[in-house]
């Protein structure tokens, strides 16, 4: 089983609708993280969250929300999407505990907006 | 602002031979720096770091230099084989105040040709 586990893998979504990502781990990492993967604009942070209370803005936080609603779980949610928004979404988590950042990805979830 | 950037955004290589993929950072804060690994359809996976109290270190069939003075980071990978053609991300991390938010290039394309 996955470490790092997103749902959808895949999602088609009309414009204007309203879209969730769910993202949970298995790593027990205090840090969670979602990123977004454009063809050559390489990972981009949306993002991320270092405790169940805590929530900051990553480089392109416009359109999104987020919810890390445990330590185990954060969600994405696009609240009206629009078609810019196509692109590949990825969780991932992190554990500085030990020193550094390492990171560690899900699978992906496509995002179509159509 | 500050980024983290390729030098190639493709690199061609026969099975066999050394790649060499580079990468540039302008933050002279980052303290750490990660490369990635990113095969089709998967999320990045995790190669190696090194801190930057180091200027070299080695993993299996990887090396990964860092020049402080010039900002330069590369990954080096001997004896290629087909099952390294994927794209390469470095990541360099700062730790103002404890955050180590790492901040991605665009990401280099090897391609093995057996």
């Amino acid at each position: 089983d996955a470490d790092v586990t997103q749902t959808p893998r895949n999602r088609i979504t009309k414009t204007g609708k309203r879209i969730m990502l769910e993202c949970s781990q298995t790593k027990g990492h205090d840090r969670m993280y979602w990123y977004r993967q454009d063809p050559g604009l390489g990972l981009r942070l949306i993002y991320y969250s270092f405790d169940v209370k805590d929530i900051n803005k990553g480089e392109i936080s416009d359109g999104y929300s987020v919810s890390r609603q445990a330590q185990a779980k954060f969600s994405l949610s696009l609240e009206s999407a629009i078609p810019n928004q196509t692109a590949l979404y990825f969780c991932a988590t992190s554990d500085t505990r030990a020193g550094g950042n390492t990171i560690y990805f899900g699978e992906g979830s496509w995002l179509t907006v159509v | 602002g500050e980024s983290v950037g390729l030098h190639l955004p493709t690199l061609s290589v026969q099975e066999g031979d050394n790649s060499i993929i580079n990468c540039a950072y302008s933050n002279s804060a980052s303290d750490y720096f990660i490369w990635y690994k990113q095969e089709s359809g998967k999320g990045p996976q995790f190669i190696i770091d090194i801190r930057s109290n180091m200027d070299k270190r080695q993993g299996q069939r990887v090396t990964v230099l860092l020049n402080k003075t010039v900002k330069h980071l590369s990954l080096q990978i001997a004896a290629t084989q087909p099952g390294d053609s994927a794209v390469y991300f470095c990541a360099e991390n700062m730790d103002p105040g404890g955050s180590y938010i790492p901040t991605f290039g665009r990401g280099t394309s090897l391609i093995v040709h057996p």
